[in-house]
């Protein structure tokens, strides 16, 4: 275990559906994220978010919708989604922000299937 | 952001032979090169990172080596054994990953 723990691990979804994936943090870090990993690009990443506030959108479309009450809480809430999004959706942590050379620490991900 | 590529998408080798991995990078500014490995069904866990300020640094079999010139860096394990085998990812300053490398150690 590295201190973040993503849950559901799987979850299935059809395109109507509205769903959100959670990540919790125990490590006191202040930069948490979200990437996407598909066979099609292995390590996309999604959201940055640095002291609860967005600091990057990699161009994500719009069905994914991201939320980061605190520092140690992110969510990635989910709805009308494509087939083309299942993939497994991975969060991370880091102790600051990513240009401090920070160390990054993955959960276990939330392997998603949209049908 | 950071642009990131690395080769050679696959990668396989004889236990106890040596591996070699490359990452080039774009932002001259970058000061930071991390490697992460991934196991199977597993999540990705750094291994080995380095700082502008030095060529090279090493942790027993893995290396990693810097040329901040031509902006790339590289991942060196010896002496391969089954368990290394994985997808091995390089990170840029604004962790940007790679495309990855699958590496199979073969007994």
């Amino acid at each position: 275990e590295t201190g973040v723990t993503q849950t559901p691990r799987h979850l299935v979804m059809g395109m109507t559906n509205k769903k959100s994936l959670k990540c919790e943090q125990h490590l006191g870090h202040n930069a948490m994220y979200w990437y996407k990993q598909s066979a099609k690009k292995p390590l996309e990443l999604m959201f940055v978010y640095n002291f609860k506030e967005q600091t990057e959108n990699n161009s994500v479309p719009s069905r994914f919708s991201p939320e980061c009450p605190n520092s140690s809480h992110l969510f990635l809430h989910l709805h009308t989604l494509q087939p083309e999004d299942s993939a497994l959706y991975l969060c991370a942590s880091s102790q600051d922000s990513p240009s401090d050379q920070n160390i990054q620490y993955f959960g276990a991900g939330t392997r998603l299937s949209v049908l | 952001g950071e642009n990131v590529e690395q080769h050679p998408s696959t990668l396989s080798v004889q236990e106890g032979d040596s591996a070699v991995i490359k990452c080039t990078y774009s932002d001259s500014a970058s000061n930071y090169f991390p490697w992460y490995k991934q196991e199977l069904g597993k999540r990705p866990q750094l291994i080995i990172d380095i700082r502008s300020n030095v060529g090279e640094k090493k942790d027993q079999r893995i290396a990693v080596t810097l040329n901040k010139t031509a902006k790339h860096f590289s991942l060196h394990i010896t002496e391969t054994q089954p368990e290394d085998s994985a997808v091995y990812f390089c990170a840029g300053n604004d962790m940007r990953f790679g495309a990855g490398t699958r590496l199979t150690v073969k007994p």
